[in-house]
C-alpha cells in the first residue's frame, strides 16, 4: 500500500515556508525524499534511518518518527528552484514504495 | 558519466503489440527497479531486482515481464500491450549500501520512456 502524503498540492511566494507530511501504514527501515520538475526524472534529496532523526540540505529538512512511520519535509525561506513534485519514499526489503505526490509550485 | 540510461525515449503501439523497454546502468549497482508514472498515482514500482539472474514483483506486476540477464542491463517487456499500460516509464538503480563514506546515496533513475498505447 502507497504512502499517503499530504496535502496533495502547495502554493508558496518566494519566501514562505512549507510542510509536506508522509505516513504508512507499515514498519519502516528508513524514508527516502526526492524532487521531480516538470518532465524530468525524480532526484534524490534525502535518506532518514532512524526514528526521531531529523537531516537538513540547504533550506530543506525532514523528520522521520519510526514509532509513527511518518515523515516530514520541511522547506525553508523557499526559492523558485524548489518549484516540483515531491516524494516520500518508505524503503522495506529491498524495494522503494513511493507516495503519490505533493505538486509545489512557488512563485515570485 | 551516463548513470542510468532509457530506450526508448518515446513509443507508441498498437493494442495487442509487444515490446521491450532497456535499461542499463554503468554504476555497477546491484539493485535495479521499474516504475511507472500515471497522473495523481505516483511512482508504482512493477518489478525489481537484487541481482545478475533475479527478479522480483512490485506493487503492479500484471501485464509485465523483466529480465536482468546481464548486471548492468534490466529488460522490461509487454507482451500484449493494453491502453491501461499507457504511462510514463522509469528506470532507477542502487547500491547495495545507500550508507557509506559519511554520505547517503539514493536511488538514480533514467530520464524516463513515454509509452502510449492505442
Amino acid at each position: 500500500q502507497q504512502p499517503v502524503q499530504s496535502p496533495q498540492a502547495v502554493i508558496l511566494r518566494e519566501g514562505e515556508d512549507a510542510v509536506i507530511n508522509c505516513s504508512s501504514s507499515k514498519a519502516l527501515y528508513s524514508v527516502h525524499w526526492y524532487r521531480q520538475k516538470h518532465g524530468e526524472a525524480p532526484v534524490f534529496l534525502m535518506i532518514l534511518l532512524k526514528g526521531g532523526e531529523q537531516k537538513g540540505h540547504d533550506k530543506i529538512s525532514a523528520s522521520f518518527n519510526e514509532k509513527k512511520q511518518q515523515s516530514s519535509l520541511y522547506l525553508t525561506a523557499s526559492q523558485l528552484s524548489y518549484s516540483g513534485t515531491y516524494f516520500c519514499g518508505f524503503h522495506n526489503t529491498d524495494k522503494l514504495i513511493f507516495g503519490t505526490g505533493t505538486r509545489l509550485q512557488v512563485f515570485p | 558519466n551516463a548513470g542510468v540510461t532509457q530506450t526508448p525515449k518515446f513509443r507508441v503501439l498498437k493494442t495487442g503489440q509487444s515490446m521491450t523497454l532497456l535499461c542499463a546502468q554503468d554504476m555497477n549497482h546491484e539493485y535495479m527497479y521499474w516504475y511507472r508514472q500515471d497522473p495523481g498515482m505516483g511512482l508504482r514500482l512493477i518489478h525489481y531486482s537484487v541481482g545478475e539472474g533475479t527478479t522480483a514483483k512490485g506493487e503492479v506486476p500484471d501485464g509485465y515481464n523483466v529480465s536482468r540477464l546481464k548486471k548492468q542491463n534490466f529488460l522490461l517487456g509487454l507482451e500484449s500491450a493494453a491502453p491501461s499500460q499507457t504511462s510514463v516509464y522509469f528506470c532507477a538503480s542502487s547500491s547495495t549500501t545507500l550508507y557509506r563514506q559519511g554520505r547517503n546515496y539514493g536511488y538514480t533513475f533514467g530520464s524516463g520512456t513515454r509509452l502510449t498505447v492505442v
